[in-house]
């Protein structure tokens, strides 16, 4: 399995909903990245796990709290958004941090 | 932090003409640049990077360029297609002080490439 997938691939929220976004890849890769893209713009980094420990938090808001349950999973968990978080959630993975980075298909978030 | 900056917004070409994308970047410790190309409603997919020890490298009709010393780096497509019509976003990985990679990377604000057959 050469490939990085996510679910759901759309969702929408209530701005009192709790849902998680699932990123799995079974690649053997030990980092795993969380990216947020508004349309029309690049990725934005969000977390960063390294062997399966949270290593870079891009001063998320903690509305958004990020689990790593083991080398291949990767989940997010969202609570209490706001209107202005909607946009493609984008996992990635890569055999280390050092390596080149591999995007799954996103979760489109559309919080009402 | 790393700042990354990429241009044209937008590329206009015949199909079968060349098309460069350039991209500037400002921390000189970056040493990892890779190029994705987004297609409407798609994942960013890898199409071709380089590392900061090699000037050049090339893959069929695409090719990067390197020039560390001006701090920027450079796409370019040959005898383009209509398929190769998309978003292309150049990035940089940053390196921490202890002269590591994090994994970072800093996109550029990406190029909408449009192929006229």
């Amino acid at each position: 399995d050469t490939e990085v997938t996510q679910t759901p691939k759309h969702l929408v929220m209530g701005m009192t909903n709790k849902k998680s976004l699932k990123c799995e890849q079974h690649m053997g890769h030990r980092a795993m990245y969380w990216y947020k893209q508004k349309a029309k713009k690049p990725p934005e980094l969000m977390f960063v796990y390294s062997y399966e420990k949270l290593s870079i938090n891009e001063s998320v808001p903690s509305r958004f709290s990020p689990e790593c349950p083991n080398s291949s999973l990767l989940n997010l968990h969202l609570h209490a958004l706001q209107p202005e978080d909607s946009a493609l959630y984008l996992c990635a993975s890569s055999h280390q941090e050092r390596y080149e980075q591999y995007f799954g298909p996103g979760t489109r978030l559309t919080v009402t | 932090g790393e700042n990354v900056e990429q241009h044209p917004s937008t590329l206009s070409v015949q199909e079968g003409d060349s098309a460069v994308i350039k991209c500037t970047y400002s921390d000189s410790a970056s040493n990892y640049f890779p190029w994705y190309k987004q297609e409407l409603g798609k994942r960013p997919q890898l199409i071709i990077d380089i590392r900061s020890n090699v000037g050049e490298k090339k893959d069929q009709r695409i090719a990067v360029t390197l020039n560390k010393t001006a701090k920027h780096f450079s796409l370019h497509i040959t005898e383009t297609q209509p398929e190769d019509s998309a978003v292309y976003f150049c990035a940089a990985r940053e390196i921490n002080a202890g002269g590591t990679s994090y994994g970072k990377l800093t996109f550029g604000q990406g190029t909408i490439l449009t192929v006229h057959p």
